[in-house]
């Protein structure tokens, strides 16, 4: 099973330069997520689907936008590139249901020079 | 204060060691507590899940809540080689619904090597 799937695994970007990372779940997951790795910051929360047709921000939304395209897809999208951008995006997706965990990808490594 | 706190380490440790690997929170509004392993270059994969406080045991990994301290921890027995990864505590509150939130509040994650 693929499971959550993210394009590209890698990018290189210019300041101002605009790119959209793709991530798409397999597993009739209702709602999917956004966040950025950082070293020292940890994971934190870009934006968030709690179901088809919503969109809500998560602690770090700023220079950012979100597309949930259909049940499996949610797109980030990044307009004009800053350098403090540069970051790992890891796409997630959760069952509907109590208790259920969040489950991720594999990442997309962006480097804005 | 962060709402979860984590210890980055790094730690290192012989294999055969005990691991404990610990979080501390502030918000007592958190019910549901995981612990995720993430390994070099890869997304972070669920190793524990737990709601209520106490001990929960899955081969050689036990994931403890303490709520009246605020304290959880991950223990792993008889370390391996392969264990040598990040793990990162995870935690949300109660939807209004019932059962989980949406969203996951994660501490900074804590690097282990574990040494052959």
């Amino acid at each position: 099973n693929a499971g959550v799937t993210q394009t590209p695994k890698f990018q290189v970007l210019k300041t101002g330069q605009s790119m959209t990372l793709q991530c798409a779940q397999d597993m009739n997951h209702n709602s999917m997520y956004w966040y950025r790795q950082d070293p020292g910051m940890g994971l934190r929360l870009i934006y968030y689907s709690a179901s088809e047709g919503t969109t809500d921000k998560g602690e770090v939304p700023n220079g950012y936008n979100v597309s949930r395209l259909n049940k499996r897809e949610f797109s980030l999208r990044l307009e004009s590139a800053a350098p403090s951008q540069t970051s790992v995006y890891f796409c997630a997706s959760r069952a509907l249901g109590t208790n259920q965990p969040q489950h991720f990808g594999d990442g997309t490594r962006l480097s804005i020079l | 204060q962060k709402e979860v706190e984590q210890d980055p380490g790094p730690l290192s440790v012989p294999e055969g060691a005990i691991v404990s690997l610990n979080c501390t929170y502030s918000n007592s509004a958190f019910q549901y507590f995981m612990w995720y392993r993430q390994y070099s270059r890869k997304g972070p994969e669920l190793l524990m899940y737990t709601y209520s406080s106490g001990n929960k045991e899955d081969g050689r990994f036990t994931a403890q809540v303490d709520k009246s301290s605020k304290y959880i921890s991950l223990f792993i027995r008889d370390s391996q080689p392969s264990d040598s990864a990040t793990y990162l505590c995870a935690m949300s509150a109660r939807s209004n619904s019932g059962g989980s939130n949406y969203k996951l509040t994660f501490g900074k994650g804590t690097l282990l090597t574990v040494n052959p």
